[in-house]
């Protein structure tokens, strides 16, 4: 089974903060997501990544950056996380070549800023 | 510009009863549909997907969805739900070669003894 892992289930953080969010998936997909749920909005995008080094812009990259130094790996960074960053955020991985749609998906990371 | 709908936010609903969850998309071109469900504390996970061919779709656990392209529709059905239906269902939307990838709001189905 393909598995997404990400680092921390909760963190909570104070305004400012710079904030690495990680996630590591196990099966050598090309493309790989990051995503924040909110209750009544569904899932944005952030950033997406369909090889190394390689990223674009979703819907909502503001105050967002990405980093993909290997394959396996997809981290999130809030430079100087705010308060409305507080957030489920949801990383997915699919292994499509070219662009395909998220399919195997992270257990979230639910981040409270303070 | 494509965007989905789900009506209903949350669908109560007793075990062994019917359920059917609502989508409905806008787009001017052609689409891929899919729904995802999260149990909760969990991620998502992919239930079905329409991309051609027959418009049912079928799920392994008794899930099926019927693309109807004139009611831009995408509607969710199980016509018997066990207690372990319960979670939030998401409805997505995308287009061409999967560039673009919408998902709705999302209905959260509680099925009560």
């Amino acid at each position: 089974d393909v598995k997404v892992t990400q680092s921390s289930r909760y963190l909570v953080k104070r305004t400012g903060e710079k904030v690495f969010l990680e996630c590591v998936q196990d099966m050598d997909h090309e493309n790989m997501f990051w995503y924040r749920q909110d209750p009544g909005l569904g899932l944005r995008l952030i950033y997406f990544s369909y090889d190394v080094k390689m990223k674009e812009k979703g819907d909502i990259p503001e105050g967002y950056s990405v980093s993909r130094e290997k394959k396996e790996r997809f981290s999130l960074i809030l430079e100087s996380a705010s308060t409305n960053q507080t957030s489920m955020y949801l990383c997915a991985s699919s292994g499509s070549t070219g662009f395909g749609p998220p399919l195997h998906f992270g257990n979230g990371t639910r981040l409270t800023v303070t | 510009a494509q965007s989905v709908t789900q009506l209903d936010s949350q669908v109560p609903v007793f075990e062994e009863a019917p359920v059917e969850l609502r989508c409905n998309y806008s787009s001017s071109v052609s689409v891929y549909l899919f729904w995802y469900v999260q149990y909760p504390n969990q991620g998502l996970q992919l239930l079905l997907k329409y991309l051609s061919g027959s418009t049912l779709v079928k799920s392994i656990n008794g899930f099926e969805a019927e693309f109807n392209k004139s009611q831009t529709s995408f509607h969710l059905r199980k016509p018997s739900v066990h207690i372990s239906d319960t979670a939030e269902y998401f409805c997505a939307v995308s287009v061409y070669n999967f560039n673009k990838f919408y998902f709705g709001s999302g209905t959260k189905l509680n099925v009560k003894p």
